[in-house]
């Protein structure tokens, strides 16, 4: 069965302290792996997609790296307004636009 | 900044009611998609649209479902008879490409509540 697991549930950081979110899948051959921020009542917000293991995207504070069964998003010297619940997603070869997304990590950043 | 909206942004409906969400994607866009989210719950991926039709849709989207693009702007969706189950946000989202080969822009959501 497809599955996307995300790592930790919920994670405080201080303010300036470095940490890593992880996005385990169990696919049927990956298409694409996506990450979202989410703020409360809010939608998804689109952060960066990955293709193929080895790559990797950076955006500001935030730098996502893909391998062959896990993806992390690196998350350096957070800031307060980085506090969200980031979702990891993908989409299998065998969907033509089914994307499984997974149940997201809430992370809090404290000054 | 082009944005994909919604409306309304919150509705309430009692239970076997009709209730239609609507939305507006980017404009170029040619892909449309409906999402939901129980309360606490993970996004789940409903259907995807795509030339007037539907491309792809899950186990969850019924024959209680459908989708519509009634002119060049708005795509909605129809439950036909609500159940208290079906209480969650829906999301709206849409890409130029499909496929997985473009990113999906979501909108701001609608809220349902059933009672």
């Amino acid at each position: 069965e497809d599955q996307v697991t995300q790592s930790p549930e919920a994670l405080r950081l201080q303010e300036g302290e470095s940490s890593s979110l992880n996005c385990s899948y169990t696919v049927s051959g990956l298409r694409g792996l996506f990450w979202y921020r989410q703020d409360p009542g809010k939608g998804p917000e689109f952060l960066f997609t990955l293709y193929s293991a080895g790559e990797e995207k950076e955006k500001e504070r935030l730098k996502a790296t893909l391998t062959k069964k896990e993806s992390f998003l690196h998350i350096t010297a957070p800031k307060p307004e980085d506090s969200a619940t980031y979702l990891c997603a993908v989409q299998m070869k065998t969907s033509y636009d089914k994307v499984i997304f997974g149940p997201g990590t809430s992370l809090s950043v404290i000054p | 900044e082009p944005e994909v909206t919604q409306t309304p942004s919150h509705q309430v409906t009692q239970m076997g009611q009709e209730v239609i969400l609507r939305c507006v994607p980017i404009s170029n866009h040619l892909y449309f998609y409906w999402y939901r989210q129980i309360l606490g719950q993970k996004v789940e991926f409903l259907v995807s649209f795509y030339n007037n039709e539907i491309s792809e849709k899950s186990e969850i989207f019924d024959d209680q479902f459908s989708v519509e693009r009634p002119d060049g702007s708005n795509f909605t969706l129809k439950i036909r008879s609500t159940k208290l189950e079906d209480s969650a946000m829906y999301f709206c989202a849409s890409s130029a490409a499909g496929r997985g080969t473009d990113t999906q822009y979501f909108g701001p959501g609608t809220r349902l509540t059933v009672l």
